[in-house]
């Protein structure tokens, strides 16, 4: 079975910065392409980060103004996302997802259980 | 403000049919499959539809979904209890290199 588990999440100050991690299993990691999406509590998805198989292509969500950057070491089978110049509004649990291609398009078909970034003075 | 456009909330009572609408635009739904997800309180979202209208093994047949230009649409036959919960399509956006997500629709079984 696929299984994403993600870690790193913690309460931090504004200005600070965090690692994400995401450690993947149950399928052969570096065949697959990744993203990170997040959810501020009580509010929608939002796609923030997308990273192709092999790590040499990145898309971003317009709104992150540069301050993130997402990264994966296939021989850990690990994705990692660094949130830099935390805000407030970067409180969200954050997902780890796969993405699946198919003939037709693509989708986030697996999902970790997310981790709660927290941010506040 | 979501790049794809869903009605807040839905409501049915068991056993009724409830249809939850996603509007976007020529350069994701309309170029793209839509995925819909489903969301109970303290879990992460699970897809329900993709490809269209196909179904992840596990997904009851009472969930379809159908495509229309730049519109897209859930519905759900014979409510349940269970059925409870939030939902959010979600589709590539080819201009922005990324997926957008609607806003969700929260179903509430009467």
């Amino acid at each position: 079975d696929v299984h994403l588990e993600e870690s790193g999440g913690t309460s931090k100050q504004p200005g600070g910065s965090l690692r994400l991690s995401c450690e993947a299993s149950g399928f052969t990691f570096s065949s697959f392409s990744m993203n990170w999406v997040r959810q501020a509590p009580g509010k929608g998805l939002e796609w923030v980060a997308y990273i192709n198989k092999n790590g040499e292509t990145t898309y971003y969500a317009d709104s992150l103004e540069g301050r993130f950057i997402i990264s994966r070491d296939n021989a850990k089978n690990s994705l990692y996302l660094q949130i830099n110049r935390l805000r407030a509004n970067d409180t969200a649990v954050y997902y780890c997802t796969r993405d699946l291609l198919l003939p037709t398009g693509r989708l986030c078909d697996s999902w970790g259980q997310g981790t709660l970034v927290t941010v506040s003075s | 403000q979501s790049v794809l456009i869903q009605p807040p909330s839905a409501s049915g009572t068991p056993g009724q049919k409830v249809t939850i609408s996603c509007s976007g635009s020529g350069s994701n739904v309309g170029k793209n499959p839509v995925t819909w997800y489903q969301q109970h309180p303290g879990a992460a979202p699970r897809p329900l539809i993709f490809n269209f209208n196909q179904r992840p093994s596990g997904v009851p047949e009472r969930f379809s979904g159908s495509k229309s230009d730049t519109s897209a649409s859930l519905a759900i036959s014979d409510l349940q209890s269970e059925d409870g919960a939030h939902y959010f399509c979600a589709a590539w956006d080819d201009r922005l290199s990324g997926y957008v997500f609607g806003g969700g629709t929260q179903v509430t079984v009467l």
